[in-house]
């Protein structure tokens, strides 16, 4: 089935620990974004990408980086995780462009504590 | 860059009545203006967008209106049910804007209580 999916689901780490959050779509999206959430609130945008080897920074400053060497998969990885990084990343996508749909279609999320 | 302002933060309706969040933006160059629902736990999803050059669009219960001399659009939900309790983001694309960004509100919480 056309998804896009996240793993983990959760995950608890330590500080200074290197992690890796996974975001892969199944859609055929050329266009992929992280945003970064606390429960219920606003959406930040941290990343985001219009195609394989195209990564850009969002409005919110993060200390997370990304890669996009291929279409479907666009990890986001925290080279020392600290307690200020506990937050729900949530892994979007979009198909390229038409005049009927520029959808967002978002993923589960990886919810993040950091101890 | 774009700005989005939404209001209310927090909405509480009795069942069977009517809804209603507002948005404003702040770039006249925006033209699609989606709307999100995400249920407690949930990932957010799509309900209802429209573009610059439609002023309202319907669907079922939920409608959307959109003013660009204000620059201001609402999210309406007739006959509410305890399952629209959520909270709603408004946000904004820039017609100019081939990434896709979307400039997102700050979110709506809705509490329908029977």
């Amino acid at each position: 089935e056309a998804d896009i999916y996240q793993t983990p689901r959760y995950l608890v780490i330590g500080t200074g620990k290197k992690i890796t959050l996974e975001c892969s779509q199944t859609m055929g999206h050329d266009k992929m974004y992280w945003y970064q959430q606390d429960p219920g609130m606003e959406l930040h945008l941290i990343h985001y990408s219009y195609g394989v080897n195209s990564t850009e920074k969002g409005d919110l400053s993060s200390e997370s980086t990304v890669s996009r060497i291929r279409t479907e998969h666009f990890p986001l990885t925290l080279e020392s995780a600290r307690p200020s990084h506990t937050s729900q990343y949530l892994c979007a996508s979009s198909p390229p462009r038409t005049g009927s749909s520029s959808e967002q279609y978002f993923g589960p999320g990886t919810r993040l504590t950091v101890t | 860059g774009e700005n989005v302002e939404q209001h209310p933060s927090t909405l509480s309706v009795q069942e069977g009545d009517s809804a209603v969040i507002k948005c404003t933006y702040s770039d006249s160059a925006s033209n699609y203006f989606p709307w999100y629902k995400q249920e407690l736990g949930k990932r957010p999803q799509l309900i209802i967008d429209i573009r610059s050059n439609v002023g309202e669009k319907k669907d079922q219960r939920i409608a959307v209106t959109l003013n660009k001399t204000a620059k201001h659009f609402s999210l309406h939900i007739t006959e509410t049910q305890p399952e629209d309790s959520a909270v709603y983001f408004c946000a904004a694309r820039r017609t100019t804007d081939s990434w896709g960004k979307l400039q997102f509100g700050a979110g709506t919480q809705v509490v329908v209580t029977p």
